[in-house]
């Protein structure tokens, strides 16, 4: 069965360094995700991406913040220079298509995340 | 925003009994409603999902319920079974938006 994957699975870092989690979605998905859970709070959507732009992000998604396509099978997020807040689980997530404009199904499927943890 | 409340926050249940998790979401925008498992060092597994064009969907031993007008929805996991421990989440998704929006989970332990 298809699935979404995510490297590494633990990432420690330093604050004020750059990090890029990588995931590769499900191959026939066009629409890519991050999530994140910090330890014991909600799951948060971060951003959203279809057709090499973001559609979508949340107001945690600031300019420390960038997501890219680099070729036909990666997605990746970068934190350009950490916090100690930062630390959490970053989940990434793939769907077929939105659920917008009558598309019904927008099941969208989770990797096994990465856990940042910034020192 | 979207504002999704799940309780209760932690669930034991013996095997064989049912587990119920309720959800209620604030915006009557939302349209689409999922629910994952997750189990310990894995990512959020969709196990089942209600659109808001019906009120109740059954796979197996698990079923969701949606009540449009109180915007509350619920699973129900029947003849519960060691292997259903893990941390159940909802979701709720508006219609015009790509993201989900997650309740807080429910820890369900199941005792043999």
């Amino acid at each position: 069965e298809p699935e979404v994957t995510q490297t590494p699975s633990h990432q420690v870092t330093q604050m004020g360094q750059e990090v890029i989690l990588r995931c590769v979605p499900i191959s026939n998905h066009l629409y890519f995700y991050w999530y994140r859970q910090i330890l014991g709070q909600k799951v948060e959507f971060l951003v959203s991406f279809y057709n090499n732009e973001i559609s979508e992000k949340s107001e945690i998604f600031d300019d420390q913040f960038s997501v890219e396509r680099p070729d036909g099978s990666n997605f990746t997020l970068k934190i350009r220079s950490t916090k100690l807040e930062d630390s959490a689980m970053y989940f990434c997530a793939s769907s077929e298509n939105a659920g917008k404009r009558g598309l019904s199904y927008n099941e969208q499927f989770f990797g096994p995340g990465t856990r940042l943890t910034v020192l | 925003g979207e504002n999704v409340e799940q309780h209760p926050s932690t669930l034991s249940v013996q095997e064989g009994d049912s587990a119920v998790i309720k959800c209620t979401y604030s915006d009557s925008a939302s349209n689409y409603f999922p629910w994952y498992k997750q189990e310990l060092g894995k990512g959020p597994q969709l196990i089942i999902d209600i659109r808001s064009n019906v009120g109740e969907k059954k796979d197996q031993r698990i079923a969701v319920t949606l009540n449009k007008t109180a915007k509350h929805f619920s699973l129900h996991i029947t003849e519960t079974q060691p292997e259903d421990s893990a941390v159940y989440f909802c979701a709720a998704k508006r219609s015009n938006d790509y993201k989900l929006s997650f309740g807080a989970g429910t820890t369900v332990t199941v005792r043999a």
